[in-house]
């Protein structure tokens, strides 16, 4: 069965510092990686994806995620963290895009000004 | 455009009460899901359709029932409320099985059963 984990629960950085998010799945065949941002009191919203290809993948609000096969990891990257980008984010792993989507439990980032 | 639309927002149910969780979109999506949320356990699937007159189970489908009359409406129905049933939850949408497509959530329901 396929499984997601984000190891962090909450983490909180300050503003202008660099940013990463642990994700590891685990998954029998080539998986399909995504990452998921959801503000408060919405729903979830898709940063980025990883179905092959490049492993270092580009998404919006200048956010990137790196595929690692040997570690089973999809880490979430930013350079320069903005308050705004305090929010709860979803690594996701499937087959395709619908239904056999495996969340993991999410990790809340908090941003210090 | 409007988009995945739910409601209600919040909604205090009583034990053994039932309501439905009312879930429309205007994108002319055939697939469509619904998700609970609960802390720290991410999103698990409940039930979800591929089009109009087809449902199917999801990971946790038990105490829930859905219909799919139409391609914008996916109603969720909880027939006696327990309190295991308390949670968020979300309804999405993507217009098939293709993988480049992402999931739409709507901004979801939250639910408290006392």
């Amino acid at each position: 069965a396929q499984s997601v984990t984000q190891p962090d629960i909450h983490i909180t950085v300050s503003e202008g510092a660099s940013l990463e998010l642990r994700c590891n799945y685990s998954y029998g065949a080539t998986p399909y990686l995504f990452w998921y941002v959801q503000s408060p009191g919405q729903g979830l919203q898709l940063l980025l994806k990883y179905f092959s290809g490049d492993t270092l993948v580009q998404g919006i609000k200048g956010f990137e995620a790196e595929f690692k096969r040997s570690q089973s990891s999809f880490n979430l990257r930013k350079p320069s963290v903005h308050w705004s980008d305090a929010a709860e984010y979803f690594c996701a792993v499937g087959a395709r895009a619908g239904n056999m989507l495996t969340f993991g439990g999410g990790t809340r980032l908090m941003v210090k000004p | 455009n409007a988009g995945v639309t739910q409601t209600p927002k919040f909604r205090i149910l009583k034990i053994g009460q039932s309501m439905t969780l009312q879930c429309t979109q205007d994108m002319n999506h055939n697939y469509m899901y619904w998700y609970r949320q609960d802390p720290g356990m991410g999103l698990k699937l409940i039930y979800y359709s591929v089009g109009a007159g087809i449902t199917d189970k999801g990971e946790v489908p038990n105490g829930y029932n859905v219909s799919r009359s139409t391609t914008e409406d996916f109603p969720l129905r909880l027939e006696l409320a327990a309190p295991s049933q308390t949670s968020v939850y979300f309804c999405a949408s993507i217009p098939g099985s293709s993988y480049n497509s992402p999931l739409h959530f709507g901004n979801g329901t939250r639910l408290t059963v006392t």
